[in-house]
């Protein structure tokens, strides 16, 4: 394994604090995605950027900020406005915009708020 | 609206009979449909893809336009196949995945 991580693996978090988590690619891909990882929801994607500095809402942005200044990085902030964020986070990079490009997956980060 | 729908939470058969998970979606253009699997203590990955029309570790689907479903077949499972199962719809520039299907194979 290789190529995109997240960091940390745990995190806690007691209620009212932000907290962000990190995602890095050394792959040269251009796309980068958050998603949340609920049992029986699936994924569901929080936001996404297709260039550096540019990133779109997905469908649940709501409580999340995130921030593309860098091709490599793409760190996701859980906000105190999240009302449910304990949760499995992935992250994904794919080379190209088009949704033909195969979607590479992190290892996640597993968010639980104290 | 676009959606994928797997209908299966849980799906267990024996070894050596056949697999079939299924997966339906709604979508007004041309459809662009994946399956992605994540077998235990790995990460997500892609599995297969429609437009590329293979067979991956004995796995095929093929796109019903007219049922507007994807199915991911295989003829004979085997134990390592035990894993979880995302159906997955290209939408303009995401993906929509579906709630995912666990597949748990037994011997």
């Amino acid at each position: 394994d290789g190529g995109i991580t997240q960091s940390p693996k745990y995190l806690f978090r007691k209620e009212g604090q932000n907290v962000t988590l990190s995602c890095e690619q050394n792959l040269n891909h251009d796309a980068m995605y958050w998603y949340r990882q609920d049992p029986g929801q699936g994924l569901r994607l929080i936001y996404y950027s297709q260039i550096v500095n540019d990133f779109q809402k997905g469908d649940i942005a709501e409580g999340y900020s995130v921030s593309r200044e860098k091709k490599e990085s793409f760190p996701l902030t859980v906000t105190s406005a999240q009302k449910n964020p304990t949760a499995f986070y992935l992250c994904a990079s794919s080379p190209g915009r088009g949704v033909y490009n195969e979607q590479f997956f992190g290892p996640g980060t597993r968010l639980t708020v104290l | 609206a676009q959606r994928v729908t797997q209908p299966e939470k849980l799906l267990s058969v024996f070894k050596g009979a056949p697999v079939e998970l299924k997966c339906n979606y709604s979508y007004s253009g041309s459809p662009e449909l994946f399956w992605y699997v994540q077998y235990s203590r790995q990460r997500l990955q892609l599995l297969l893809r429609h437009i590329s029309r293979e067979s991956i570790k004995g796995f095929t689907a093929d796109l019903n336009k007219g049922e507007t479903s994807f199915h991911l077949k295989k003829p004979f499972a085997q134990e390592e196949d035990s894993a979880m199962y995302y159906c997955a719809l290209g939408s303009a520039s995401k993906i929509i995945f579906g709630s995912g299907t666990r597949l748990s194979i037994r011997p």
